[in-house]
C-alpha cells in the first residue's frame, strides 16, 4: 500500500500568514491527491482535489501543488476559521485511498 | 448533490459485531462510490473500504479484511459497514463518504459520523 506522510504534524501561526503543508507518498500518484479540512467534532471537508483543483465553495487562498510524489497545501492570509486539522489522502491506488497522519494548524 | 445520514451511537463488547447505516438523499445512488472511514479519538483518518453500488464491488485494505463487510442496498439506497470481531482498538467515530463515479476520486460528501464505542 502506498504511504503518505505529511509535515510538519502540527504548527503554530498567526492571522494574515502564509502556510504551507507538505505531502509526501511512497510511490507515484499521478496527481491523485486529495486535501480535507477537519474542525473539531465535524466531518471532514473537501478543499482540493486532483492536486490542485479548489472544491465548489472554497475561498481561493487555498491553493494546491505539486506531482509524482510530493505534494503542497498552501494557505494564503490565514483566516480565523482556517485553523484546523488538514489531511491529505491518495486516491490512486485500489482499494485503499490512504490519509495522511494530518496537520494541526494552531493559533499562535 | 447528496445528502448523508448515519444511524446512531453504539455500544458494543468485545467480540461482537457492529453493523452501521448510511442513507443517501439528493442523488442518484448508483453514480456514487461510497466510503468508510473511521477516527479513533484524537486520531487520524483510517480508511476503512469502499463499495461502487453499480458494479455491485466492495474492497478493504489487507488490515480489514475478514472483519469489515460493506454492503448497499439500491431499494433504500443505504450503504452499509459491518465490523466484527470488536476490540477496545475499534472504539471510534466512523463516517461514511461519497464521492461522484464519474468525478475526481475524492470524498465530496460526508455523514456526520456515528460513534461506536466498544468496552466490557
Amino acid at each position: 500500500d502506498i504511504q503518505m506522510t505529511q509535515s510538519p504534524s502540527s504548527l503554530s501561526a498567526s492571522v494574515g500568514d502564509r502556510v504551507t503543508i507538505t505531502c509526501r507518498a511512497s510511490d507515484y500518484i499521478s496527481g491523485s491527491l486529495n486535501w480535507y479540512q477537519q474542525k473539531p467534532g465535524q466531518a471532514p471537508e473537501l478543499l482540493i482535489y486532483g492536486g490542485y483543483t479548489l472544491q465548489s465553495g472554497v475561498p481561493s487562498r487555498f491553493s494546491g501543488t505539486g506531482s509524482g510524489t510530493d505534494y503542497t497545501l498552501t494557505i494564503s492570509n490565514l483566516q480565523p476559521e482556517d485553523f484546523a486539522t488538514y489531511y491529505c489522502q491518495q486516491s490512486y491506488t485500489s482499494p485503499t485511498w490512504t490519509f495522511g497522519q494530518g496537520t494541526k494548524v494552531e493559533i499562535k | 448533490q447528496v445528502q448523508l445520514v448515519q444511524s446512531g451511537t453504539e455500544v458494543k463488547k468485545p467480540g461482537s459485531s457492529v453493523k452501521v447505516s448510511c442513507r443517501a438523499s439528493g442523488g442518484t445512488f448508483t453514480t456514487y462510490i461510497f466510503a468508510w472511514v473511521r477516527q479513533a479519538p484524537g486520531q487520524g483518518l483510517e480508511w476503512i473500504g469502499r463499495i461502487i453500488p453499480m458494479f455491485e464491488i466492495s474492497d478493504s485494505p489487507q488490515n480489514f479484511k475478514g472483519r469489515a463487510t460493506i454492503t448497499a442496498d439500491k431499494s433504500t439506497t443505504t450503504v452499509f459497514m459491518e465490523l466484527s470481531n470488536l476490540n477496545s482498538d475499534d472504539t471510534a467515530v466512523y463516517y461514511c463518504a461519497a464521492g461522484y463515479y464519474y468525478g475526481s476520486s475524492s470524498l465530496s460528501y460526508w455523514g456526520q459520523g456515528s460513534l461506536v464505542t466498544v468496552s466490557s
